[in-house]
């Protein structure tokens, strides 16, 4: 079974400065891949950025970055110069290739402080 | 590109009575799921689709939801009779499933219920 824990229920970060938000993850399986997704209040669920397990290499998407260290299993989201209008519930999710179903963490809520 | 739409965005009833929401996922998508968030959590998959037949609807309380897929496009979700417990975003969200990397699942606004 596949589980994703998010252990900061909250954090905030000073406009443009970085923040990091933490996900762990356990799976059995071999194939899967990763996902932030950003909940902003109006509750869209907004795809932030993904990251395939068998690449090495750290996905990047402009101010958003990954670690992925595979063998710990940690997958934390690092956001850099951040602006208010990151504010929102950030939401770490893995998958699998042969199901196609999605596990959610439950979630840490970003404050921005201007 | 149009998103995942979705219908009513709110929703107030009192328990034992029945609701229904509604989903049009974005155009060519095969795979189509509905979640169930409730506050603080993460989204929970109730059931998936793909195309109008289904995959995955093993979370899915089935005394009471149903959820159906007619010509693999639109979808409804039906919770008869409603409990309290029901209170919820219900998210729907599709994806393209062409292939397991490249995957994506793109997310409808929700529709808000309360129970009461």
């Amino acid at each position: 079974a596949q589980t994703v824990t998010q252990s900061q229920p909250e954090m905030s970060v000073q406009e443009a400065e970085t923040v990091t938000l933490s996900c762990t993850y356990d799976t059995s399986e071999s194939d899967y891949y990763l996902f932030w997704y950003k909940q902003p209040p109006s509750r869209q669920m907004i795809l932030v950025i993904r990251q395939e397990a068998y690449k090495q290499q750290n996905a990047t998407e402009n101010r958003f970055s990954v670690n992925f260290q595979k063998a710990a299993k940690s997958f934390s989201l690092k956001i850099s110069d951040s602006q208010l209008g990151d504010a929102a519930m950030y939401f770490c999710a893995s998958g699998t290739s042969g199901t196609y179903k999605y596990i959610f963490g439950t979630g840490t809520r970003l404050k921005v402080l201007a | 590109e149009a998103g995942v739409a979705q219908s009513p965005r709110y929703k107030i009833i009192e328990k034992r009575q029945s609701v229904a929401f509604w989903c049009n996922p974005i155009s060519g998508h095969a795979t189509l799921y509905w979640y169930q968030q409730i506050l603080g959590q993460g989204p929970k998959l109730l059931i998936q689709f793909q195309n109008n037949g289904v995959v995955d609807d093993s979370q899915l309380p089935k005394d009471r939801f149903s959820a159906e897929r007619l010509k693999g496009v639109d979808s409804t979700l039906k919770i008869q009779p409603a409990k309290l417990e029901d209170s919820a975003v219900y998210l729907c969200a599709s994806s393209t499933r062409t292939s397991g990397s490249r995957e994506t699942q793109y997310f409808g606004p929700g529709t808000r219920l309360l129970v009461l």
